[in-house]
């Protein structure tokens, strides 16, 4: 199957800064990238949904200014936290599908385990 | 209630036991995704349904529409098959069901 890979896995931050995690669809272009996250033992929370060269779109209650989402391209999409604090310490995972096509799997990037300290 | 159901939300077996896990939902999809996550986190993705049936391995899925639900079996059980599997319902956006824990004991 296709390929996304996500970077990086863990990262442990200081209070106040920011994290960038990337998403990068190895083989195939990825219209569409969906981000979520995930507290421990839940279900995975969709975040936003990010189309390539537009604005993404974001589900209610998620800080677009706290939560910056790119998807220059269509084989990347970045997901950078800005001014991080302690209770954004999470587990946050990437999707891409391409929506273009008849074919609509979901792929899942490995996920990056974030702390903030 | 949720737009996905899953059953049994945690599940025990001895190895080689024949498994199943349910999953009801109540909107309208275009597709079923079958997932499996590792305690690491790391999300695999095991099936896509539309319809009836498909197989992989000692894994089979099957997805009746009409009356919204699908199951995922697993025969012959192993320990390396412990792991949270989850249920997503794809229209524009997927929609998770919570997820079933499976432990396997040797």
């Amino acid at each position: 199957g296709a390929v996304v890979s996500q970077h990086p896995s863990w990262v442990i931050c200081k209070s106040g800064t920011s994290v960038k995690i990337e998403c990068r669809s190895l083989d195939f272009q990825a219209t569409t990238m969906f981000w979520y996250r995930q507290f421990p033992k839940q279900s995975l929370m969709l975040m936003a949904t990010s189309n390539e060269g537009s604005k993404a779109t974001y589900e209610q209650g998620v800080e677009k200014d706290k939560f910056l989402i790119n998807h220059a391209s269509l084989t990347l999409s970045t997901l950078t936290v800005t001014s991080a604090h302690p209770e954004d310490s999470s587990f946050y995972i990437c999707s891409a599908r391409d929506l273009k096509g008849t074919n609509t799997e979901a792929f899942f990037g490995q996920g990056t385990r974030l702390t903030v300290v | 209630k949720n737009e996905v159901e899953q059953s049994p939300q945690n599940l025990t077996a001895q190895e080689g036991e024949f498994i199943t896990i349910n999953c009801s939902y109540s909107v309208g999809i275009s597709a079923l995704h079958w997932l499996q996550q590792h305690p690491g986190g790391g999300i695999v993705s095991l099936f896509m349904l539309s319809s009836g049936k498909k197989k992989h391995g000692r894994l089979i899925a099957t997805i009746n529409i009409q009356e919204k639900h699908s199951s995922l079996h697993i025969t012959a059980s192993h320990p390396r098959d412990s792991a949270v599997y989850i249920c997503a319902v794809a229209n524009e956006k997927l929609t998770f069901g919570t997820g079933t824990r499976l432990t396997i004991i040797p």
